[in-house]
């Protein structure tokens, strides 16, 4: 079965509005999260490293003000495109650690679209 | 991580033992290979992993040379249902970076 879920599938918004994706941990707790991005016929890129109760360390050249990662809780984690441009439109994932350190599991992702 | 290198492209038919290479030839060695695909608009999905040596489970075999420059992932009866872009990491585990994906491979499975 899945270990992790995001939320939602899918999602369109106009562009100016935030919108918020959730990456959930189903079968154990998750102090470590990854959030990643990837565009049509590309391979994903990771964005951010999303820690239980600290701040989120960005990759370069990803806006740390943009694109804000919250980790309240060990088994959730999200990600808000604020101010969201069409130029956002992707697919973005989310992957959690196994407990045993050495496996990540990824999420169904999520489409964005902006209009 | 190290680098690996994939070819973009490979057919196999339906039925047969599909064999994807990989190389890392920089591969350090705490790095694991690590194997993945992505079926279109999905996220990826784990497959198998090894360090030195082959590793089996019921999606797949790994086979790992012994200087760890090179490895194959073998579907031993390819369907239609795994066409996918398969994508080969070399990752040193313990959680505290994400994986750093190449190009891979995308498999094409002809009926």
């Amino acid at each position: 079965g899945a270990v992790v879920s995001q939320h939602p599938s899918r999602v369109i918004c106009k562009s100016g509005t935030s919108v918020k994706i959730e990456c959930r941990s189903l079968d154990f707790q998750a102090t470590t999260m990854f959030w990643y991005r990837q565009f049509p016929k590309k391979s994903l890129m990771l964005m951010a490293t999303s820690n239980e109760g600290s701040k989120a360390t960005y990759e370069q050249g990803v806006e740390k003000d943009k694109f804000l990662i919250n980790h309240a809780s060990l088994t959730l984690s999200t990600l808000t495109v604020t101010s969201a441009h069409p130029e956002d439109s992707s697919f973005y994932i989310c992957s959690v650690i196994g407990l045993s350190g050495n496996t990540i599991y990824f999420g169904e992702g999520s489409w964005l679209t902006v209009v | 991580d190290a680098k690996t290198t994939q070819p973009t492209s490979m057919d196999c038919a339906e039925g047969r033992a599909a064999n994807l290479p990989c190389n890392h030839s920089t591969i350090s060695g705490n790095e694991y290979v690590y194997w993945y695909r992505q079926i279109h608009s999905q996220g990826p999905q784990y497959i198998i992993h090894g360090l030195k040596n082959n590793e089996t489970n019921e999606m797949a075999s790994l086979i790992i040379t012994e200087d760890r420059k090179s490895s194959t992932l073998i579907l031993p009866h390819a369907t239609l249902r795994d066409t996918a872009v398969y994508y080969c990491i070399a990752y040193s585990g313990g959680g505290a970076d994400g994986l750093t994906f190449g190009k891979g491979t995308h498999l094409i499975i002809q009926p």
